[in-house]
């Protein structure tokens, strides 16, 4: 177990639905993230909480809608997707924000969207 | 922001060889510098990380060597095993950078 537990494991949903992927850690960190992960491509940065304050929005579309109600949670609500919305969902946390961190990453979820 | 080169893309050793896994970045100013792996069905796990007041670490079978004049910092596995076939990610940073990953290098060790 890697101290963030991430749920569901895997989702399929149409584009019509609405769901939420939800985060968990217990580290005593201060900063939790979300991460897109794609076939082919780097890991891309979506959100990123400080202390349950949103201090970064990387460019994502409105249909993902993030929420931290306290240090230890962390959720995607998610909403009108599109097929290449597809992918791994990361998320991880450190005890500080941005750099100088390791993470501790999730087993993310698998997400498909038909 | 960050340029995060990483080399190279796929690497297949056999079993008890040596892996190297190299990546360059752009900032000057980054001064940390972990190497993640990640197996099938798992997210990213730090496996050891470097801080550019020293040149290298070493924790058992898996060595980060650092070069901040050049920019580059490297993963080193000597005896490879079947498990440590997996994708291997650099993330250098520092201060209040975003962190950024390189593209990620599929190490195969062939039995």
């Amino acid at each position: 177990e890697t101290g963030v537990t991430q749920t569901p494991r895997h989702l399929v949903m149409g584009m019509t639905n609405k769901k939420s992927l939800k985060c968990e850690q217990h580290l005593g960190h201060n900063a939790m993230y979300w991460y897109k992960q794609s076939a082919k491509k780097p890991l891309e940065l979506m959100f990123v909480y400080s202390l349950e304050e949103r201090v970064e929005n990387n460019s994502v579309p409105s249909r993902f809608s993030p929420e931290c109600p306290n240090s230890s949670h962390l959720f995607l609500h998610l909403h009108t997707l599109q097929p290449e919305d597809s992918a791994l969902y990361l998320c991880a946390s450190s005890p500080g924000v941005w750099g100088n961190y390791g993470y501790t990453f999730g087993s993310g979820t698998r997400l498909t969207v038909v | 922001g960050e340029n995060v080169e990483q080399h190279p893309s796929t690497l297949s050793v056999q079993e008890g060889d040596s892996a190297v896994i190299k990546c360059t970045y752009s900032d000057s100013a980054s001064n940390y510098f972990p190497w993640y792996k990640q197996e099938l069905g798992k997210g990213p796990q730090l496996i050891i990380d470097i801080r550019s007041n020293v040149g290298e670490k070493k924790d058992q079978r898996i060595a980060v060597t650092l070069n901040k004049t050049a920019k580059h910092f490297s993963l080193h596995i000597t005896e490879t095993q079947p498990e440590d076939s997996a994708v291997y990610f650099c993330a250098p940073s520092g201060g209040y950078q975003k962190v950024t990953f390189g593209t990620g290098t599929k190490l195969q060790v062939i039995p």
